[in-house]
């Protein structure tokens, strides 16, 4: 088990250009999930998959943003036309599907991106 | 709505000092509560839980937390700080049958030698 993934860990765009992340999470869960969080708060739910499927998306995920998670392993995030306010840690996290949902999310160690 | 509120943005305590971090939450179903801790630079890692059972719940690195429904509380302490606890915490709840975490906005525990 060498746990949740993610790349790159830094990236710094210039405004308007386009920025995609990579999520491995660890092999044997099926869920899978992106937050956004931003200096001083906690994290903000982006969206979720079980397995391939994309089941919830939150009304901050705007039009830009798009995950696909195409063989329910790696996930990817991207970003179009990034705007200054896009700058946060991207955090991904996952875990089994079991019933009661009280089983542990693992996060990875995030993404910072910094929009120029 | 599901929703947490962690008290203090900051907390510092000497070393050896109790340290005791608020969380209080609304649900409006049982709530699942969690406490993760966060190191500069590091993803979050899980302190804690509470699903059901037992109110009082220990975690790894000397931290235990007390669910209490009638003050809708769910605090983190540690008798004894030490410097390595320096970091973020985070309190969470279980939103809804999506079982999607709703966050608190964290507090930093600051340990002074």
């Amino acid at each position: 088990d060498t746990g949740v993934s993610q790349n790159p860990r830094h990236k710094i765009t210039k405004r308007g250009q386009n920025v995609t992340f990579r999520c491995d999470p660890i092999s044997e869960h099926n869920r899978l999930y992106w937050y956004r969080q931003t200096l001083g708060q906690g994290p903000e739910f982006l969206t979720y998959f079980q397995n391939e499927a994309q089941l919830e998306k939150s009304r901050l995920l705007s039009d830009r943003f798009s995950a696909e998670r195409p063989k329910g392993s790696f996930s990817t995030l991207e970003i179009q036309r990034t705007e200054q306010g896009d700058s946060a840690m991207y955090l991904c996290a996952s875990r089994t599907a079991s019933a009661g949902g009280t089983d542990t999310q693992y996060f990875g160690p995030g993404t910072r991106l910094t929009v120029l | 709505a599901q929703s947490v509120t962690q008290l203090g943005s900051h907390v510092s305590v000497s070393e050896g000092a109790l340290v005791l971090l608020r969380c209080n939450y609304s649900s409006s179903v049982p709530p699942y509560l969690f406490w993760y801790v966060q190191y500069p630079n590091q993803g979050l890692q899980l302190l804690l839980k509470y699903t059901t059972g037992a109110t009082l719940v220990k975690g790894i690195n000397g931290f235990e937390a007390e669910f209490k429904k009638s003050e809708t509380s769910f605090h983190l302490t540690k008798p004894s700080a030490h410097m390595s606890d320096a970091a973020e915490y985070f309190c969470a709840v279980i939103a809804d049958s999506n079982y999607q975490l709703i966050w608190g906005a964290g507090t930093k525990l600051i340990i002074k030698p």
